[in-house]
């Protein structure tokens, strides 16, 4: 156990919905990164936040948002959803900002379906 | 631009074989390069990684990596397979370290015939 937890672990939705994707980091770390795991892209950055801050950005869509919360949990948003962006979708934590201060500790991830 | 290149999406081995997953990377600087695994159903797991201290480098479960410049390359290594070892195995680099952002080789494979 990571000690990240995310929420759902399987989600079903149809194409052109909305969804929300939710972590809590491990205790004590500041850092949390959305990553998409996909067949066909494999592991992607998608962004990070630190301390509540946008700290990082990788290849997000438009239609996708992320933010982090006073206790520093984060959600990630998924709008007007296509098959494509049906992946597993983790978060990952860790206490600095940057790796050379500490290890990327990942959850178990959130299977998203668009049908 | 950083890259990583995982050579061979499967790998299989027998059970007290070698194991050797191949990673070759591509970096403007001193790259922080990681090994992760995946078992199946789980989120990944950090394995080892290097930070320019010892070009040899040993992890969790009895791997290690030998970070050679010269060829750009950071293999993963066992002497003794086990049938425990089959996952998935991501390579990732982080340019300089100064971020959290990770990039991500396409993953291998290993299987473990007994």
């Amino acid at each position: 156990d990571s000690g990240v937890t995310q929420t759902p672990k399987h989600l079903i939705t149809a194409t052109g919905q909305r969804v929300t994707l939710r972590c809590s980091p491990r205790s004590g770390d500041l850092s949390v990164y959305w990553y998409q795991q996909s067949l066909d892209q494999g592991l992607q950055f998608l962004i990070q936040y630190y301390n509540g801050e946008e700290r990082a950005k990788g290849n997000i869509l438009e239609r996708f948002s992320a933010q982090q919360f006073p206790d520093l949990h984060s959600e990630l948003n998924l709008s007007s959803l296509e098959l494509g962006d049906s992946a597993l979708y983790f978060c990952a934590s860790s206490l600095g900002l940057a790796v050379s201060t500490g290890e990327l500790f990942f959850g178990e991830g959130s299977r998203l379906t668009v049908l | 631009a950083q890259s990583v290149t995982q050579l061979g999406s499967h790998v299989s081995v027998s059970e007290g074989a070698l194991v050797l997953l191949r990673c070759n990377y591509s970096s403007s600087v001193p790259p922080y390069l990681f090994w992760y695994v995946q078992y199946p159903n789980q989120g990944l797991q950090l394995l080892l990684k290097y930070t320019s201290a010892a070009t040899l480098v040993k992890g969790i479960n009895g791997f290690e990596a030998e970070f050679k410049k010269s060829e750009t390359s950071f293999h993963l290594t066992k002497p003794s397979a086990h049938m425990s070892d089959a996952a998935e195995y991501f390579c990732a680099v982080s340019p300089s370290g100064n971020t959290g952002k990770l990039i991500f080789g396409q993953g291998t494979t290993l299987q473990v015939k007994p």
